[in-house]
C-alpha cells in the first residue's frame, strides 16, 4: 500500500477565502482521488485527478470551486475556493492500489472549519 | 446507479465478543469489488478487508471476516474477539471493475464496551 500525507492536517478559515490542500504519495501513481466527508456523513467523490490531464469532476462539483492540480505522479493539490461554512468538512485524497488499481488507500485527511 | 446501504448507524459489542456489521449493495454489473474500511475517531481511514465478486470464498483477515452473498447482494463484516481498538466508524464500499469510482455506505459506528 502507498503512504500518503496531506497538508495541512487541519485549518480554520474565514468565509470568502481559499485554501489549498496538498497530497503527497511515496510512490508514483496514475490515479488520485479527492473526497469530501461532511460531519457525520459518508465520503463523496469530488474528482479524479490523472497526471497530465484535466481532473474529472463528479456531479455537483465544479472546477471553479474546487480547482485541482496534478503536476506529477506523486503529488496533487485541491483548492477550496471562496469558502463558506458549508464547506466545513474533512477532505481526503486517495490513490488507487492493488494489482489492477482496484483498491483505494486514503490519506489522513484535512479537517477544514470555515467561520 | 450503484448504491451501498448500511442499515445500522450504530452498533455496540462487549469486548472479546463477536459482532456483525451489515451491508447491502445494488449493482447490475457482475464484476466488482467490495471493501470494508475502518475510520477511527480523528484518524486515517484504513482498509480492513477486500472481496472480489468473482470469488466464492469469503475473505478473511485475522479477526475480520466477511459473509459475501452475491445473489442477495449482501456483504457483512464479522469481527471476532472484539478489542477496544476496533471502536471506529466502519464503511462498506463497492467498486465496479469498469470505472474508478468507489461507492460508500453511510457508515456504522461501532462501540466496544470494556
Amino acid at each position: 500500500s502507498a503512504v500518503i500525507s496531506q497538508k495541512p492536517s487541519r485549518d480554520i478559515c474565514q468565509r470568502g477565502t481559499s485554501l489549498t490542500i496538498q497530497c503527497q504519495v511515496d510512490s508514483q501513481v496514475t490515479m488520485m482521488f479527492w473526497y469530501r466527508q461532511q460531519p457525520g456523513q459518508s465520503l463523496t467523490l469530488i474528482a479524479t485527478a490523472n497526471q497530465g490531464s484535466e481532473a474529472t469532476y463528479e456531479s455537483g462539483f465544479v472546477i471553479d470551486k474546487f480547482p485541482i492540480s496534478r503536476p506529477n505522479l506523486t503529488f496533487s493539490t485541491l483548492t477550496v475556493s471562496n469558502m463558506s461554512p458549508e464547506d466545513s468538512s474533512i477532505y481526503l485524497c486517495s490513490v488507487g492500489g492493488g494489482l489492477i488499481w482496484e483498491t483505494q488507500y486514503f490519506g489522513p485527511g484535512t479537517r477544514l472549519l470555515v467561520l | 446507479a450503484q448504491t451501498v446501504t448500511q442499515s445500522q448507524p450504530e452498533m455496540s459489542v462487549q469486548e472479546a465478543e463477536t459482532v456483525t456489521l451489515s451491508c447491502t449493495y445494488d449493482t447490475s454489473e457482475s464484476d466488482y469489488y467490495l471493501f470494508w474500511y475502518k475510520q477511527p475517531p480523528s484518524r486515517q481511514m484504513i482498509l480492513v478487508i477486500r472481496q472480489e465478486a468473482y470469488k466464492q470464498q469469503n475473505a478473511t483477515e485475522n479477526r475480520f471476516s466477511v459473509n459475501f452473498q452475491k445473489a442477495a447482494k449482501s456483504f457483512s463484516l464479522k469481527i471476532s474477539d472484539s478489542q477496544l481498538g476496533d471502536a471506529a466508524m466502519y464503511f462498506c464500499a463497492c467498486k465496479m471493475n469498469t470505472g474508478n469510482q468507489f461507492y460508500f455506505g453511510t457508515g456504522t459506528s461501532l462501540t466496544v464496551i470494556p
